[in-house]
């Protein structure tokens, strides 16, 4: 069965600090990975999609890393700010329509002053 | 562009009522998607649509109706609400990029069923 898990489920870090946050997934055919942010209240907003040839990408203070062998993934944040207090959500394409992503049940990350 | 917006952005129904959520896009995007999102799970499809006038189910599509008339618009009808249809509802539109599908979600319509 295809199927994407995240850890931890949850987590608090200071301001300032880094954090990575981490996917497993068990998805065939592999087709790309994603990346989303989800504020509360708000819809997902992509951070990045990675195919099974990229092994690392940026957006800003965002890296995504990708380990096709070994079917992980994870989200590297860098000096977090307040603003990144968030759900993120990992997400695995099985490739063709839209009907094949397979959805993480995210890590919800809170960042203290 | 607006991107995608949905309405309304908070609705209560009394179980059996009926009601359509409406979606909309002015990005000229092919794909519009239908999600639901509850607590501690991720989010699952309900419906999609690869372009007007061709629709298809998703995970959980039972108690949900689509259809789409137009490029821009995508509304989910649902025919007799029940409680387990209280939930958050996500729209999406997507466009090919270099071989993904890039997905862009409206801000969600929170629906509670009475």
């Amino acid at each position: 069965k295809n199927q994407v898990e995240q850890s931890p489920q949850s987590l608090i870090i200071l301001e300032g600090k880094n954090c990575t946050l981490q996917c497993n997934y068990t998805v065939s055919p592999f087709s790309n990975l994603r990346w989303y942010k989800q504020d509360t209240g708000r819809g997902p907003v992509s951070l990045t999609i990675m195919t099974f040839s990229e092994n690392t990408k940026s957006n800003g203070r965002y890296t995504a890393t990708l380990d096709a062998d070994t079917k992980q993934s994870s989200l590297h944040i860098t000096a977090s700010q307040l603003s990144d207090s968030a759900s993120y959500i990992c997400v695995v394409s099985a490739g063709g329509s839209q009907g094949n992503l397979i959805f993480g049940k995210g890590t919800k990350l809170s960042v203290k002053p | 562009n607006a991107g995608v917006t949905q309405t309304p952005k908070f609705q209560v129904l009394k179980t059996g009522q009926s009601m359509t959520l409406q979606c909309a896009q002015d990005m000229n995007h092919e794909y519009m998607s239908w999600y639901r999102q509850d607590p501690g799970m991720g989010l699952r499809l309900i419906h999609y649509s690869v372009g007007a006038g061709i629709t298809d189910q998703g995970e959980v599509p039972n108690g949900y109706n689509v259809s789409r008339s137009t490029t821009e618009d995508f509304p989910l009808r649902l025919l007799s609400a029940a409680p387990s249809q209280t939930s958050v509802y996500f729209c999406a539109s997507s466009i090919r990029d270099r071989g993904s599908y890039e997905q862009y979600f409206g801000p969600g319509t929170r629906l509670t069923v009475t």
